[in-house]
């Protein structure tokens, strides 16, 4: 199947920093990709949906300021936390579309975000 | 929007039993019903998946039931072994805003003990 990889898997950063997350498509273009957030024990939130050459889509409540998301390329988007804080911490995992078909849809395999 | 409840949370079976986890949603326009499967420490996989012009689908010892009046569907897991022990996640997408949108079940945690 295709693969989507993300980076880093896991880091640790002190509060205040902002940490980048990358999310590439590496043998497919991705029009359309999607930033999930996941807490212990519980199911994938979504975030935004990153649309290349445009604006990312965001879900309600989330602070697109503080969460931002460039879709630069059609086998890149990358998330950027900001001045992240300790209850930014959380596992974030990224997904894309192969062909614009909802039924291939692949995940990326997640980032591990530790805020101090 | 969409609200998708998946139950149970947690289950678990005796090796070679049937699983089955339900999932209701409540927007009749979602078209499509994929169920994910996701081992400990490990991304999510597609497992099987459902559009809402089809009653059933089966694929060897999984198999996916749609009922769109009652907007509810289910997977059904046959001879459980230990190896189906992960995290399953049922999703309703439909398109809206131009683009397709998935919502997530809140995820079973399924236990095949041997």
């Amino acid at each position: 199947g295709a693969v989507v990889s993300q980076h880093p898997s896991w880091v640790i950063c002190k509060s205040g920093t902002s940490v980048k997350i990358e999310c590439r498509s590496l043998d497919f273009q991705a029009t359309t990709m999607f930033w999930y957030r996941q807490f212990p024990k519980q199911s994938l939130m979504l975030m935004a949906t990153s649309n290349e050459g445009s604006k990312a889509t965001y879900e309600q409540g989330v602070e697109k300021d503080k969460f931002l998301i460039n879709h630069a390329s059609l086998t890149l988007s990358t998330l950027t936390v900001t001045s992240a804080h300790p209850e930014d911490s959380s596992f974030y995992i990224c997904s894309a579309i192969l062909g614009g078909r909802i039924e291939k849809l692949f995940f990326g395999s997640g980032t591990q975000l530790s805020v101090l | 929007g969409e609200n998708v409840e998946q139950h149970p949370s947690t289950l678990s079976v005796q090796e070679g039993d049937s699983a089955v986890i339900k999932c209701t949603y409540s927007d009749s326009a979602s078209n499509y019903f994929p169920w994910y499967k996701q081992e400990l420490g490990k991304r999510p996989q597609l497992i099987i998946d459902i559009r809402s012009n089809v009653g059933e689908k089966k694929d060897q010892r999984i198999a996916v039931t749609l009922n769109k009046t009652a907007k509810h569907f289910s997977l059904h897991i046959t001879e459980t072994q230990p190896e189906d022990s992960a995290v399953y996640f049922c999703a309703a997408s439909l398109e809206s805003g131009g683009y397709q949108k998935v919502t997530f079940g809140t995820g079973t945690k399924l236990q095949v003990i041997p």
